[in-house]
């Protein structure tokens, strides 16, 4: 499975964009890119996830570069809220055998300041 | 529609002691796994199946067991609690096959402490 580098922290000031880069240069053409958050000690939750193309729902927008070799998950407008480590995540598509394990890196803790 | 389920939230085991923590979701997702996650650390696949009857090792299986004999329900077992058992649990689904590119749902925890 192809491996990801985050940064170990970031700030960003509430009400700014928050840009959390992520590294997957060993990524191959059936696998995803997938963006989690875990706000302090809750289970992690799902963001936002993108084969090629960039993508955006409620929660954030992701950009994958041409060749796939990285990504950068954007919250447009963080809030204390959105405080939390964000782990980004490379998994198989459906019909892998791989496709039901997904492994966490360390990721990265995104400190929203007032 | 109550999701990912786990029972119990907190438990205080003494080491050698065995228990079973329960993870049900009523999503019928094919996928389920199990996590753990000590103090300030990330968290580390024990196991995982991709369907009823089908497990497999994660990154840490070594002192747990588990089984998939239905879709809704994925228990992992520990046989011999030991300290280094102390952790957080954390359970999570997602459809699987040709529909595996969907977000994984993750359950709320159960906090073990061995003594």
């Amino acid at each position: 499975d192809a491996k990801t580098t985050q940064p170990p922290s970031m700030d960003c000031a509430e009400g700014r964009a928050a840009n959390l880069p992520c590294n997957h240069s060993t990524i191959s053409g059936n696998e995803y890119v997938y963006w989690y958050r875990q706000i302090h000690s809750q289970g992690p939750q799902y963001i936002i996830h993108g084969l090629k193309n960039n993508e955006t729902n409620e929660m954030a927008s992701l950009i994958i570069t041409e060749d796939r070799k990285s990504s950068t998950l954007i919250l447009p407008h963080a809030t204390l809220r959105d405080t939390a480590v964000y782990y980004c995540i490379v998994r198989p598509r459906g019909g892998s055998s791989n496709t039901g394990k997904l492994i966490f890196g360390q990721g990265t803790t995104l400190q929203v300041k007032p | 529609n109550a999701g990912v389920t786990q029972t119990p939230k907190f438990q205080v085991l003494k080491t050698g002691q065995s228990m079973t923590l329960q993870c049900a979701q009523d999503m019928n997702h094919e996928y389920m796994s199990w996590y753990r996650q000590d103090p300030g650390m990330g968290l580390r696949l024990i196991h995982y199946s991709v369907g009823a009857g089908i497990t497999d090792q994660g990154e840490v299986p070594n002192g747990y067991n588990v089984s998939r004999s239905t879709t809704e329900d994925f228990p992992l077992r520990l046989l011999s609690a030991a300290p280094s058992q102390t952790s957080v649990y954390f359970c999570a689904s997602t459809v699987g096959g040709g529909q595996g590119a969907v977000g994984y749902t993750f359950g709320s925890g159960t906090r073990l402490t061995v003594v």
